[in-house]
């Protein structure tokens, strides 16, 4: 069965940097779009970025357009999201999804900014 | 920018009762290939979001029959015609036209 499983969450003072991965089984990774959306404390579902099967063309939502970097490694089956210039307001819980209609989620990995 | 407007933000509803919610974006979802670029999902307490409607209307594999998406442009209504207290949770839409904005989020909680 289709699953994605994200990790590289934790705890980053403001200003710092945080590298979060996002593994895939269960389905030809290659054949798939693939995006992250976050979920911050009392707000709703925000999409931050996606990227492209065949060409990895990244895609960003201009909240995070210049700080966050999106990337895949379809032999690895996953997809990243590099993430710099952390502020408080970036902590939540970051999710990965598949394809054009976000049908499949992981469980999340959880982001906090702190000083 | 795509802005995706739903009401309302809240909703309390007796089971066994229906239940709507209304998403409409600032910009018309129709596609030239002829697909409409817009989702449904539930967030449930402690879970990952789940989609119920892609493409408008087509519900997805597993998703109760109680669910229904209709609407076209930019005018889409997400309904649920009786409501049971599992649907708990918070309802989105997210338009896909052009990249993606989802809507502010709806809760539903049960009377």
């Amino acid at each position: 069965q289709v699953q994605l499983v994200e990790s590289g969450g934790g705890l980053v003072k403001p200003g710092g940097s945080l590298r979060l991965s996002c593994v895939a089984s269960g389905f030809t990774f290659s054949d798939y779009y693939m995006s992250w959306i976050r979920l911050a404390p009392g707000k709703g579902l925000e999409w931050l970025s996606y990227i492209t099967h065949g060409d990895s063309v990244p895609y960003y939502a201009d909240s995070v357009n210049g700080r966050f970097t999106i990337s895949r490694d379809n032999a690895r089956r996953s997809t990243y999201l590099q993430m710099n210039s952390l502020t408080v307001d970036d902590t939540a819980i970051y999710y990965c999804a598949r394809g054009v209609n976000l049908a499949y989620w992981g469980q999340g990995t959880r982001v906090t900014v702190s000083s | 920018d795509v802005v995706m407007t739903q009401t309302p933000l809240s909703l309390s509803v007796t089971p066994g009762q229906p239940a709507s919610i209304s998403c409409k974006s600032t910009q018309s979802l129709l596609h030239t290939d002829g697909k409409t670029y817009l989702y449904w999902y539930v967030q449930k307490t402690g879970q990952s979001p789940q989609l119920l409607i892609y493409e408008g209307f087509s519900r997805f594999s597993g998703v109760p029959e109680r669910f229904s998406g209709s609407g076209s442009g930019t005018d889409f209504t997400l309904k649920i015609s009786r409501v049971e207290a599992e649907d708990v949770g918070y309802y989105y839409c997210l338009q896909g036209i052009n990249l993606y904005t989802f809507g502010q989020g709806t809760k539903l909680e049960i009377k």
